[in-house]
């Protein structure tokens, strides 16, 4: 079964940091992308971030760039999320989820994990 | 970045009903276009890939259309277990996004 379990949510102070983990089984991890999306309490899903299947490329949204930064271990099979300079309105549920793509088809975001809370607050 | 704009931002509907929910792109994006659906505390589950393509395992009650910036969700026969909210989401440029989503609740 492919499954995704994220950890390494929890509260913390405005400024500080955070690493968020997603540990991968079921499937073949070094051949996908991986993304983080996030969900403010109430609100709608949001693109964090993406890495390639090697780690090599990364891509981030506007909104975190130059605090977060994505990574991953191909031989633990585990995708990373480190979060510096927390704000408040980083507070959201955040998924990790598996790329899956098609020429002429696009790409897609399939499974996801169950998510992490991540709580800025002082 | 790529606008999604989904309509009803929410809808009542029936067990046994025929819904559709409407997706804008702010731009053309082809068939980049993915549905998904999420329950409550619970994580996106992915039911169309492509604008139209079923994912494994989703029912066929679900059904998917639309290119370039105009796109359609459409749920044949609603069942109890449909009653959850719904986004769209493009994959035509980076960053990817999504539409603000679209809650079905049970009338």
């Amino acid at each position: 079964e492919v499954q995704l379990v994220e950890s390494g949510g929890g509260l913390v102070q405005p400024g500080g940091s955070l690493r968020l983990s997603c540990a991968a089984s079921g499937f073949t991890f070094s051949s996908y992308w991986m993304q983080w999306v996030r969900q403010a309490p109430g609100k709608g899903l949001v693109w964090v971030s993406r890495v390639s299947s090697d780690g090599r490329s990364t891509s981030y949204a506007d909104s975190v760039k130059g605090r977060f930064t994505i990574s991953r271990d191909n031989a633990k099979n585990t995708l990373f999320l480190q979060m510096n300079s927390l704000r408040a309105e980083d507070t959201a549920v955040y998924y990790c989820a598996r790329g899956r793509s098609m020429p002429n088809l696009g790409n897609w975001f399939d499974p996801w994990g169950q998510g992490t809370l991540v709580t800025v607050s002082s | 970045d790529i606008q999604m704009t989904q309509s009803p931002s929410s809808l009542s509907a029936s067990v046994g009903d025929r819904v559709t929910i409407t997706c804008r792109a702010s731009q053309s994006i082809s068939n980049y276009l993915n549905w998904y659906q999420q329950k409550p505390g619970k994580a996106p589950k992915l039911l169309i890939y492509a604008a139209s393509s079923l994912q494994s395992g989703v029912p066929s009650r679900f059904s998917g259309s639309g290119s370039g910036t105009d796109f359609t969700l459409t749920i044949s026969s609603l069942q109890p277990e449909d009653f959850a909210t719904y986004y769209c989401q493009q994959t035509y440029s980076t960053p990817p996004t999504f539409g603000q989503g679209t809650r079905l609740e049970i009338k």
